[in-house]
């Protein structure tokens, strides 16, 4: 199984500013996800990062608001831009293993906005 | 579209029994895949068991199982002899296999709180 690792695993930001999430795979991936579960919900999908290709995003989310990078097959970053405290999440990064169809996740981002 | 309903918001089971959560699903697709996973307290998200729609067999997983009946797009997950270190928050997922654009983008149900009492 892929093993994930994200930074940070938790952050508590002021209003207005900007926190960039890592995620880090041990194999290469073609694609990454990225999932945003807000206070008490489920974990809703914010955009598919390919290597090498702009992100592909949801309806209801921008790239302004949460621009990704993808510089490599085993590497992603998520921003969260001018925040808000509606953007306090656990934001989580997610790949598929090609040959058994399972999909992992990290261990999460738990992100409060003061 | 896909749709995943879990109708349980919570379920209690004493320790050392077995306990269904219950997941039913919609779908077009023909060729998707089921997931559940376990979250914690701490939020990550523990993957437990896959059963792929054309898989004949129920797929197991040590304690875990999954009762996949296809025409009754039903996937409940069994946990048998429960611990308490199985309180938790439980989703189930799906996902089509089907290629392009979908391939890996997971639908989840509002998941169920399982609570094993001593």
């Amino acid at each position: 199984s892929a093993v994930i690792s994200q930074k940070p695993s938790r952050d508590i930001c002021q209003r207005g500013t900007s926190l960039t999430i890592q995620c880090q795979v041990d194999s290469q991936v073609t694609m990454m996800f990225w999932y945003r579960q807000q206070p008490g919900q489920s974990l809703t999908l914010i955009a598919t990062a390919n290597q090498g290709s702009e992100a592909t995003y949801e309806s209801g989310f921008v790239i302004d608001k949460f621009p990704i990078s993808r510089p490599n097959l085993t590497f992603s970053t998520l921003t969260v831009s001018n925040m808000s405290p509606e953007d306090s999440s656990i934001y989580l990064c997610s790949v598929v293993d090609a040959v058994t169809d399972t999909q992992y996740f990290g261990p999460g981002t738990r992100l409060t906005v003061l | 579209a896909q749709k995943i309903t879990q109708t349980q918001p919570g379920m209690f089971v004493q320790e050392k029994e077995a306990v269904t959560l219950d997941c039913t699903y919609d779908t077009s697709d023909q060729s998707y895949g089921l997931f559940w996973y376990k979250q914690p307290s701490s939020g990550e998200m523990i993957f437990l068991i896959y059963q792929g729609s054309y898989d004949e067999q129920n797929a197991t997983e040590g304690r875990y199982s999954l009762n996949f009946q296809k025409a009754r797009k039903s996937a409940n997950l069994v946990i048998s002899a429960s611990q308490l270190g199985d309180s938790a928050m439980y989703f189930c997922a799906m996902n089509s296999n089907a290629g392009g654009t979908s391939y890996g983008k997971l639908t989840f149900g509002q998941g169920t709180i399982l609570t094993v009492h001593p």
